[in-house]
């Protein structure tokens, strides 16, 4: 069936920094990628998305591109803020698993002052 | 603008006591889905619903089940509550159309079981 790795469960990056945050998928079939947010006390929101390799989804700073070559769609940032301190969670869609979205395991940033 | 709203927000039962979650959706959206959400373990679909009278299982189902009776209501039920089942249940809905891929989710609903 399909999966989604993310391999940091948390990340602490200070204000300005630079965001990488990982993410790789495996699957039988040509998927659709997505970034859920997660704010505390909210349920998740969907963040950015890209359809098709070699896509790029953006959304307040953020991008992440669908890369078929090496399974990947981490996600990016030039310059993190306070208010961007959330769970991120990758997620798939594809006919293998019934166009049900998969979910990665969730990383979580927290932004320091 | 409601979107999706869940009841109770929190609860908390004792092992072997029985529950019912509550969704309910404004948006006229074909798709519902139960997720449960622990540490570590990401977002797992419990069960789902394509459309008004149907249900099928996800990831994982045991020891939990549906029923969408009307459109905009999903119900999921605990028969027996197990410790196991501690957890922060989401709700979420999206439409059927093709290439429309988001998911609306509600606020949740912490639930204890001791």
């Amino acid at each position: 069936g399909d999966s989604v790795v993310q391999t940091e469960g948390q990340v602490l990056p200070s204000e300005g920094d630079s965001l990488i945050v990982n993410c790789s998928y495996e699957t039988t079939q040509y998927p659709s990628l997505f970034w859920y947010v997660q704010y505390p006390g909210e349920g998740p929101q969907l963040h950015l998305k890209a359809m098709k390799a070699n896509d790029k989804g953006r959304n307040k700073g953020f991008e992440a591109m669908y890369r078929k070559e090496t399974t990947s769609f981490h996600l990016e940032k030039d310059s993190v803020q306070e208010s961007d301190s959330a769970v991120y969670f990758c997620a798939l869609r594809s006919k293998s698993s019934g166009d049900k979205l998969t979910f990665g395991t969730g990383t979580r940033l927290a932004v320091r002052p | 603008n409601a979107g999706v709203t869940q009841t109770p927000k929190f609860r908390v039962l004792k092992t072997g006591q029985s529950m019912t979650l509550l969704c309910a959706q404004d948006m006229n959206h074909e798709y519902m889905y139960w997720y449960r959400q622990d540490p570590g373990m990401g977002l797992r679909l419990i069960h789902y619903s394509v459309g008004e009278g149907t249900t099928a299982k996800g990831e994982v189902p045991d020891g939990y089940n549906v029923s969408r009776l009307k459109k905009q209501n999903f119900l999921l039920g605990l028969e027996s509550a197990a410790p196991s089942q501690t957890s922060v249940y989401f709700c979420a809905s999206s439409s059927h159309r093709a290439g429309n891929e988001k998911l609306f989710f509600g606020s949740g609903t912490q639930l204890s079981v001791l």
